[in-house]
């Protein structure tokens, strides 16, 4: 069966300082990988999306960027946080051409 | 550009109370429709999710969630809350086309003893 890892599950990084969250798929070739933010109050919100490796697409304009140097992993980074960046932010995947999304636990990211 | 409401932000419900979550949807075609449901600090775990075929879908946990197209309407049910029910449910839709999701702003869910 496959599963979804994420992490770190929990962090707290000060203002100005780099961030890297990682995420990788087991059990599946080729997946969809999405990033996505739950911002107190506001929803989920798709960051980026890949279908494949090295193809990233951002959705919304902003201080952080997404990676997919494997197959089955996905990189959320920033070089320098802003305090708007705090949030729950969750990996996801989903099969080729297929539309059911499935989500990690999620990570805490806390920015002070 | 499609969206999704939840007007209710917040329901208490009775233990053993039926439950009813509503979500409306706004899309030219009949969209792909999913439920989600978030328990505090944790990641979103698919309740349900409808394609086509058979309006009123189950899935686990004992919801069941039936699709009206006239109404534009896709809303949770449950016959009967247990109180491991309390979370936060997201509806969700997606046209399809790279299965990204739109979500609702959710409906968080306190079931009182």
């Amino acid at each position: 069966s496959q599963t979804i890892h994420q992490w770190p599950a929990t962090l707290v990084q000060p203002v100005g300082s780099p961030l890297s969250l990682e995420c990788t798929v087991e059990g599946t070739s080729n997946p969809n990988l999405y990033w996505y933010r739950q911002a107190a109050g506001r929803g989920l919100q798709l960051l980026f999306y890949s279908v494949g490796i090295g193809q990233i697409s951002s959705e919304v304009p902003q201080n952080l960027s997404a990676s997919r140097p494997q197959d089955r992993q996905f990189i959320l980074s920033s070089k320098k946080l802003l305090l708007s960046d705090s949030g729950f932010y969750l990996c996801a995947w989903s099969v080729l051409g297929r539309n059911t999304i499935y989500f990690g636990e999620g990570s805490w990211l806390t920015v002070v | 550009a499609q969206s999704v409401t939840q007007p209710d932000i917040h329901i208490t419900v009775s233990e053993g109370a039926s439950l009813e979550l509503r979500c409306n949807y706004s899309y030219g075609a009949t969209p792909y429709l999913f439920w989600y449901v978030q328990s505090p600090g944790q990641g979103l775990q698919l309740l349900l999710k409808y394609f086509s075929g058979d309006t009123l879908v189950q899935g686990i946990k004992g919801f069941e969630a039936e699709f009206k197209r006239s109404q534009s309407s896709f809303n949770l049910r449950k016959p009967s809350v247990h109180w491991s029910d309390a979370a936060e449910y997201f509806c969700a839709v997606t046209p399809g086309s790279q299965g990204n999701l739109i979500f609702g702003k959710g409906t968080k869910l306190s079931v009182k003893p």
